[in-house]
């Protein structure tokens, strides 16, 4: 069956440490997308990608990177410069219709020890 | 992002019907989606509506007036497992979704 990836579920980061997080599809989707949620807010958007090779950022990529190399895959980095990264990190992907709406990843729930 | 507003916490009795409403800004508007999302999981796609009215699947309809901004989920015929976090998401370009903080539904036997 196809589905979106995501890896791993739970992850620990130390201060002052980069971490990626993995996404990937076999839906043949275009679209990936990067969103953060927090407790009480809704899903933010970190980084989107509409074509391999390309992406823009969303409404909180400061701290992140991304990259999109193979139509399969979105990787996101947290980098040290994001400040306060504990939280649950969603991707997604869409075909396009948006009848249909997006796929979701089962999520990373990263945690700064 | 867009401003969604939807109520934070709702409780109803198993059996009843329950209305989650949403409102947004009209601006650069290209669809309206609910997602259900259980504790510690990945939202999963309710219904989308693009047009103004009321659209039904089996016990959840979802409703929409696009000059008032509003939007309601419907959830009928209540069932325990309906217990979820119902999130509103606005569309708008390049199939991006601005989403509303979700509104915690507790089922009650």
């Amino acid at each position: 069956d196809g589905g979106i990836t995501q890896s791993p579920k739970y992850l620990f980061r130390k201060e002052g440490q980069n971490v990626t997080l993995s996404c990937e599809q076999n839906l043949n989707h275009d679209a990936m997308y990067w969103y953060r949620q927090d407790p009480g807010q809704g899903l933010r958007l970190i980084y989107y990608s509409q074509i391999v090779n390309d992406f823009q950022k969303g409404d909180i990529a400061e701290g992140y990177s991304v990259s999109r190399e193979k139509k399969e895959s979105f990787p996101l980095t947290v980098t040290s410069a994001q400040k306060n990264p504990t939280a649950f990190y969603l991707c997604a992907s869409t075909l396009g219709d948006q009848r249909r709406g997006y796929t979701f990843g089962s999520g990373t729930r990263l945690t700064v020890v | 992002g867009q401003n969604i507003d939807q109520p934070t916490e709702m409780t109803a009795t198993e059996g009843a019907i329950v209305q989650i409403n949403c409102t947004y800004q009209t601006s650069g508007f290209n669809g309206l989606f609910w997602y259900q999302q259980h504790a510690g999981e990945a939202p999963t796609f309710l219904s989308y509506n693009v047009l103004d009215g009321l659209e039904e699947k089996g016990r959840f309809s979802s409703f929409l007036s696009r000059s008032k901004g509003y939007s309601y989920l419907l959830l009928k015929e209540l069932q325990m497992k309906d217990s979820a976090s119902y999130l509103c998401a606005h569309s708008v370009a390049d199939y991006k979704l601005s989403f509303g903080a979700g509104t915690t539904v507790t089922v009650r036997a």
